[in-house]
């Protein structure tokens, strides 16, 4: 069946503007992970949905980023006012269940000018 | 804090070498991961291991809980293994399944 997919594949936007990055995860799985890969700073946890249960988000850097998960499927993480220190590869990645195999989608490389 | 470090951060190897990576990690973990990162590629989960030894052709892993330590191996290495190799922890709690990742180390296998 289909992976994980995550869209656009690519984002170049100007500092200041708002951008939205979308993961549809394998169906049926019930967990989903938001993940930042940056080059000084490898990869590093942001936001964590479990099902209907309250998303784990102590690892989103500051205010301007939130996320949501609609329907308990499709996840959009949307950063606002976009910061040059933003420009990473933004991964999402999803389980049938908590400390299951995560399986990752391809990314969503944000250039931010 | 949760802190993952891996040995070596490089390292070359020529084909049919046998390959060794370790990690090491300081606090209680549910479960060790470790992912395979090739250039330009997506991230593939090879194993998840809490306890013992996995293996999967010519990778193993194995972990010691006690010593807080997990490696990976690489039987009769091959070009092809030539990646980002990268250890993570997830711990237990309301979290559970969260990573917490390693610096990864840059495998590269010459023919």
């Amino acid at each position: 069946g289909a992976g994980v997919s995550q869209s656009p594949s690519n984002k170049v936007t100007e500092k200041g503007k708002d951008v939205e990055l979308r993961c549809d995860p394998i169906s049926g799985h019930t967990a989903l992970y938001w993940y930042r890969q940056s080059l000084g700073q490898g990869l590093e946890f942001l936001i964590y949905f479990q099902g209907n249960s309250a998303p784990d988000k102590s690892g989103l850097p500051s205010d301007r980023f939130s996320a949501e998960r609609t329907g308990g499927s499709v996840s959009t993480l949307t950063i606002q006012r976009t910061q040059q220190e933003d420009s990473a590869v933004y991964l999402c990645a999803s389980s049938s269940g908590g400390g299951e195999t995560q399986y990752f989608g391809p990314g969503t490389r944000l250039l931010v000018l | 804090k949760n802190e993952v470090e891996q040995s070596p951060q490089n390292l070359t190897a020529q084909e049919g070498e046998f390959i060794t990576i370790n990690c090491s990690y300081s606090v209680g973990i549910s479960a060790l991961h470790w992912l395979q990162q090739h250039p330009g590629g997506g991230i593939v989960s090879l194993f998840m291991l809490s306890s013992g030894k996995k293996k999967h052709g010519r990778l193993i892993a194995t972990i010691n809980i006690q010593e807080k330590h997990s490696s990976l191996h690489i039987t009769a290495s091959h070009p092809r293994d030539s990646a980002v190799y990268i250890c993570a922890e997830s711990t237990g709690g309301t979290s559970y399944g969260k990573l917490t990742f390693g610096q990864g180390t840059i495998l590269t296998v010459h023919p």
